[in-house]
């Protein structure tokens, strides 16, 4: 299958330490995305690359959250100092537009469930 | 999400059709779309429409899009207990803006 991947699956960890995920797009994708979903939530934006240009961060990526995308291959997001409140589910998509931007049609990974404790 | 909403839940019995509606407060988007999540899995595209089209049907599943109303609709005929799964309406806006999602329940 060449989905989009995530790693690891769950992560647990304690308030205050650093945690660095993975997400490996679909090969022939130029876009990625990072969301984040909580329960009862729909996915909500984070970030975005085309290749290795990161294009938009929201206002929710604290400065405790960075995402990079060095070859415009692979991602990590990696979120400092943990809180209790970064609990969630991280959800990776990748995209290649068809008929110019506007049509963004995303395939997403099955997401690492971070739990901070 | 950001203004777009959806109801929260539906429940159905098997056979029935399901419609699930979503309503938007920006028209800007050229297309809208129908996500799908499974417990413990990511979210699946299921359809999408173009915003100048009023109607697509893809098998079981028919999108109606108003927009005057800015109110768009899936409605998926003789519904099975597989669909039984998290519905996400999405607009694009430069990135996929989701609603909150409606949990269907299919009942036998």
């Amino acid at each position: 299958d060449t989905g989009v991947s995530q790693d690891p699956r769950h992560k647990i960890t304690k308030r205050g330490q650093n945690v660095t995920f993975r997400c490996d797009p679909i090969s022939e994708h130029n876009r990625l995305y990072w969301y984040r979903q909580t329960l009862g939530q729909g996915p909500e934006f984070l970030t975005y690359f085309q290749n290795e240009a990161q294009l938009e961060k929201s206002r929710l990526l604290s400065d405790r959250f960075s995402a990079e995308r060095p070859k415009g291959s692979f991602s990590t997001l990696e979120i400092q100092r943990t809180e209790q409140g970064d609990s969630a589910m991280y959800l990776c998509a990748s995209s290649s537009p068809e008929r110019g931007p506007t049509n963004e049609k995303l395939f997403f990974g099955s997401g690492t469930q971070l739990s901070v404790l | 999400g950001e203004d777009v909403e959806q109801s929260l839940f539906l429940s159905v019995r098997e056979g029935d059709s399901s419609v699930i509606n979503c309503t938007y407060t920006d028209s800007s988007s050229t297309y809208l779309y129908w996500y799908k999540q499974e417990p413990g899995a990511g979210l699946q595209l299921l359809t999408y429409i173009f915003s100048n089209m009023d109607m697509k049907q893809d098998q079981r599943l028919t999108v109606l899009l108003n927009k005057k109303d800015k109110h768009l609709s899936l409605r998926i005929a003789d519904t099975q207990t597989g669909d039984s799964a998290i519905y996400f309406c999405a607009k694009t806006g430069g990135k996929l803006i989701f609603g909150q999602g409606t949990e269907l329940s299919v009942k036998p």
